[in-house]
């Protein structure tokens, strides 16, 4: 049974601040993994998808790394904006059977301070 | 293009009864899978619906049912309800490809049983 973790479970940093995000899976055998971003009382929205087959994937400020083998993902975010505070989740997405659903971690709440 | 939408946004009620919840898919996605998130917790795999059939379901009981529609809008129903089953419900749909599946989130549904 596949299982995912996030570390830290809570962060608070300093505006301008780079920060590195963790998630590791105990199952290696994945098709992808996604980064998520979940405001408070709210549904999640999608901010890096990395296919099995890839090392890493960047959206402006994001940066997120794959490594299979060992079971790890980190999500890099620059230069931390007060409007980047949220609840970021990693889940990955099974590579056996065809639903592929997404196994969730319990997510890091990221507080960046003005 | 529109995005995915959920009805209602926020329900309550009681122990013992049933609950109807309501998904529209992105515009040209053919699948539809339903999550549970506790207060706190990564969301859960409730099932998934693929061409109006059940296409995989998660560790949940069979009062936990749905319906996917010729439109692949979707319905997600819960019999008996326990006060466990407070919880934001989300529905995500995904083209199911083997080259493109990236599952795209609505706001959910807040559901609170008293």
């Amino acid at each position: 049974k596949q299982e995912v973790t996030q570390i830290p479970a809570a962060l608070s940093v300093p505006e301008g601040e780079n920060l590195v995000l963790n998630c590791s899976f105990t199952d290696s055998a994945i098709y992808n993994l996604q980064w998520f971003r979940q405001d408070p009382g709210k549904g999640l929205t999608s901010l890096l998808l990395i296919q099995s087959s890839q090392r890493e994937q960047t959206s402006g400020r994001l940066n997120a790394s794959l490594d299979k083998s060992s079971g790890r993902s980190t999500l890099y975010i620059a230069a931390s904006q007060p409007g980047d505070s949220a609840t970021y989740l990693c889940a990955v997405r099974g590579g056996l059977g065809s639903a592929r659903q997404l196994t969730f971690g319990s997510g890091t709440q990221l507080t960046v301070l003005p | 293009e529109t995005g995915v939408t959920q009805s209602p946004t926020h329900l309550i009620k009681t122990r013992g009864q049933q609950v109807t919840l309501r998904c529209s898919s992105q515009s040209g996605h053919n699948t539809v899978s339903w999550y549970q998130q506790a207060l706190g917790q990564g969301p859960q795999f409730i099932f998934q619906y693929y061409r109006e059939e059940e296409n995989g379901r998660g560790n949940f009981p069979p009062r936990f049912s749905g319906l996917q529609f010729p439109n692949y809008s979707s319905e997600l129903n819960v019999n008996a309800l326990e006060l466990d089953d407070s919880a934001l419900y989300l529905c995500a749909s995904s083209l199911l490809s083997p080259t493109y599946n990236e599952q795209f989130f609505g706001p959910g549904t807040r559901l609170t049983v008293l």
